[in-house]
């Protein structure tokens, strides 16, 4: 069965570090990726999405993710966090025609003042 | 466009009793989700739809949970009786087309307590 995991459920940070979250897909065919984000108390909504193309992809607020087909892997990553980043992020996979969504386990992230 | 309603925003229950949640899927598009988010379990999704046709109900977790769409721009997913772990955010998607490439909109959720 396919499955999505994001290596880390919990992350703390100051303002202007730099941030990545993991996360590796186990399917062997063709994928769609995606990170969604979710701020306190609002609905989850698209950060970037990977089809096909340039593996590095930009997606909104800075961020940016890299497909690596090698490692299963689509690491979210954005330079300088700021507060307004505290958040959950999901890594979601879509493998059917359906575009039926397989989403990770999520990371919270918390970022400091 | 208003994007994709739930309503409730809250419901909190007796347990037992019937609960009815409403989606209203974005004008136009063609594919609706239902999703479950807890902490044990993460975003679950429940059941799609295409043109208003159930595509996949697997994760329905048991009998107690139905899930209609009458029509293009109306869902609904009911539990008859409540349980407690029943206890969830609940979220509706819609997309435009059946299309493995399609980005999925969210609502903002139907957060329900049953005690």
């Amino acid at each position: 069965a396919q499955s999505v995991s994001q290596h880390n459920h919990h992350v703390i940070l100051s303002e202007a570090a730099s941030l990545e979250l993991g996360c590796n897909y186990s399917y062997g065919g063709t994928v769609n990726l995606f990170w969604y984000v979710q701020y306190p108390g609002q609905h989850l909504q698209l950060l970037l999405k990977y089809f096909s193309g340039d593996p590095l992809v930009k997606g909104i607020k800075g961020f940016e993710a890299e497909f690596i087909k090698s490692k299963f892997s689509f690491n979210l990553r954005k330079p300088s966090v700021q507060w307004s980043d505290t958040a959950e992020y999901f890594c979601a996979v879509t493998t059917d025609s359906w575009g039926k969504l397989q989403f990770g386990s999520g990371t919270q992230v918390v970022v400091t003042p | 466009d208003a994007g994709v309603i739930q309503s409730p925003r809250h419901e909190v229950t007796e347990m037992g009793q019937e609960v009815t949640l409403r989606c209203k899927p974005i004008s136009g598009h063609n594919s609706l989700f239902w999703y479950r988010q807890t902490m044990m379990r993460g975003l679950e999704l429940l059941i799609y739809f295409n043109n208003n046709v159930p595509i996949d109900d697997s994760g329905m977790p048991e009998d107690r949970f139905s899930a209609k769409m009458p029509n293009a721009s109306f869902s609904t997913l009911k539990i008859q009786p409540s349980e407690p772990r029943d206890s969830a955010v609940y979220f509706c998607a819609s997309s435009p087309n059946r299309e493995a490439k399609n980005i999925q909109y969210f609502g903002a959720g139907t957060r329900l307590s049953v005690l």
